[in-house]
């Protein structure tokens, strides 16, 4: 079975235009999760989806980020207009979510580079 | 805030010894516990997950939990240098719905 699929894998772009990246689940997986990665802060949660809904979006940033689950495979996270203090790498995870927890599996990844 | 702590290290162990990494974090009211593995340039795969007191092993990999404590550990034994990668212990807190708080991360150098 594939894995967490994610594009684009690497992503350039300069200060202020929009930009969008894409998550496709593990087929079956209940929850995604958006995450970024940056060497200051670590591994930070953004947003997180459960059956579709989002449940918690306290760690989006600022009005900038939105993040949208329009079915069960898939997934968007949009920053507009982007700035360079968004470079990171950001990723998806998605866990079958039973009466409790259970593994995240993650994504490989899209490194966003803001000029 | 719930926060889940671990030395950046680096932490640097000879071939062949054991590595021990460990982790607390600051809420009593916690269900489940993992230790993720990170190498340089890709995504946290997991290693090892934990739901109860005690030892849990799977390989080389022992991790340890101690709810009264808030501590959880990772151990690593027969290291080998294809080990040295980046540890991120995470926490799931009892009511986040699946929700996982990530450490920052133990980065383990294991020396030929």
């Amino acid at each position: 079975d594939a894995g967490v699929i994610q594009s684009p894998r690497h992503e350039v772009t300069e200060m202020g235009q929009e930009v969008t990246l894409r998550c496709k689940p593990i087929s079956g997986h209940n929850s995604l999760f958006w995450y970024r990665q940056t060497m200051m802060r670590g591994l930070e949660l953004l947003i997180y989806f459960n059956n579709n809904v989002p449940i918690d979006d306290s760690g989006m940033p600022e009005d900038r980020f939105s993040a949208k689950m329009p079915n069960a495979s898939f997934s968007t996270l949009k920053i507009q207009p982007s700035e360079p203090r968004d470079s990171a790498v950001y990723f998806c995870a998605s866990s079958f979510l039973a009466g409790g927890t259970d593994t995240q599996y993650f994504g490989p990844g899209t490194r966003l580079t803001v000029l | 805030q719930k926060e889940v702590e671990q030395n950046s290290g680096p932490l640097s162990v000879p071939e062949g010894a054991i590595a021990s990494l460990n982790c607390t974090y600051s809420d009593r009211v916690s269900q489940s516990f993992f230790w993720y593995r990170q190498y340089s340039g890709k995504s946290p795969e997991l290693i090892m997950s934990i739901y109860s007191n005690g030892d849990k092993e799977d390989g080389r990999f022992t991790a340890q939990l101690n709810k009264a404590s808030q501590y959880v550990s990772l151990l690593i034994r027969d290291s080998q240098p294809s080990d040295s990668a980046t540890y991120l212990c995470a926490v799931n807190f009892w009511g986040s719905q699946g929700n996982l708080i990530f450490g920052k991360g133990t980065k383990l150098s294991v020396k030929p």
